[in-house]
């Protein structure tokens, strides 16, 4: 079974300092999409970040940035420069493989301090 | 821009009522669907619809249905409401060929 598992439930981080949230995943697909998406305090989830298995680069959005370990199945979401609108909800997710089907971890809360 | 919207972002419904939770895109995707969010569980696909009249059960479609007549709308329907799916439901949509999700706003759902 397709499976994404996040084990940090809750994390809190300095603002301006570094943040990494894990996510673990199992497919026996080769080819597939990783995405990160945040869902702000009673605002509307929106994506973060994706990655393409294929893709050996790790994706990288402006202070976001992916750790890519295909052969360990991690993904992990690197937060630089932490800001206080990062405060969130963060989903790990990726489609089950031939559908659009989104497989969803329990997400993490991040908490940035100021 | 992109926009998800759903009829309610909070409704209070009795046990035993018929429950509705209307999401409607305006960006002409086919594919629409529909997650309930629990603390500790994350999101779980209620249904999805890859067209309209279209439909595929999700992981958990027990005690809800679906109704999707135009493309743009996609309904969820609670046939008698019960305590346990007091829940957040999110609607979200996509576009063939992509893989990137659009969410609504979400609608807290309490059934008492």
């Amino acid at each position: 079974a397709q499976t994404v598992t996040q084990s940090q439930p809750e994390m809190s981080v300095q603002e301006a300092e570094t943040v990494t949230l894990s996510c673990t995943y199992d497919t026996s697909e080769n080819n597939y999409y990783l995405f990160w998406y945040k869902q702000p305090p009673s605002r509307q989830m929106i994506l973060v970040i994706r990655q393409e298995a294929y893709k050996q680069q790790n994706a990288t959005e402006n202070r976001f940035s992916v750790n890519f370990q295909k052969a360990a199945k991690s993904f992990s979401l690197k937060i630089s420069d932490s800001q206080l609108g990062d405060t969130a909800m963060y989903f790990c997710a990726f489609p089950s493989s031939g559908t659009y089907k989104y497989i969803f971890g329990t997400g993490t809360r991040l908490k940035v301090l100021a | 821009d992109v926009k998800v919207t759903q009829s309610s972002r909070y409704l209070v419904k009795r046990t035993g009522e018929k429950v509705f939770l209307e999401c409607v895109q305006d960006m002409d995707h086919e594919n629409m669907f529909w997650y309930r969010q629990d603390p500790g569980l994350g999101l779980r696909l209620i249904y999805f619809s890859y067209d309209v009249k279209m439909k595929e059960k999700g992981d958990i479609p027990e005690g809800y249905s679906v109704s999707r007549e135009k493309k743009e709308r996609f309904s969820l329907i609670l046939e008698s409401a019960s305590t346990n799916q007091t829940s957040m439901y999110l609607c979200a949509s996509l576009l063939a060929g992509t893989y990137e999700q659009y969410f609504g706003p979400g609608t807290r759902l309490t059934v008492t």
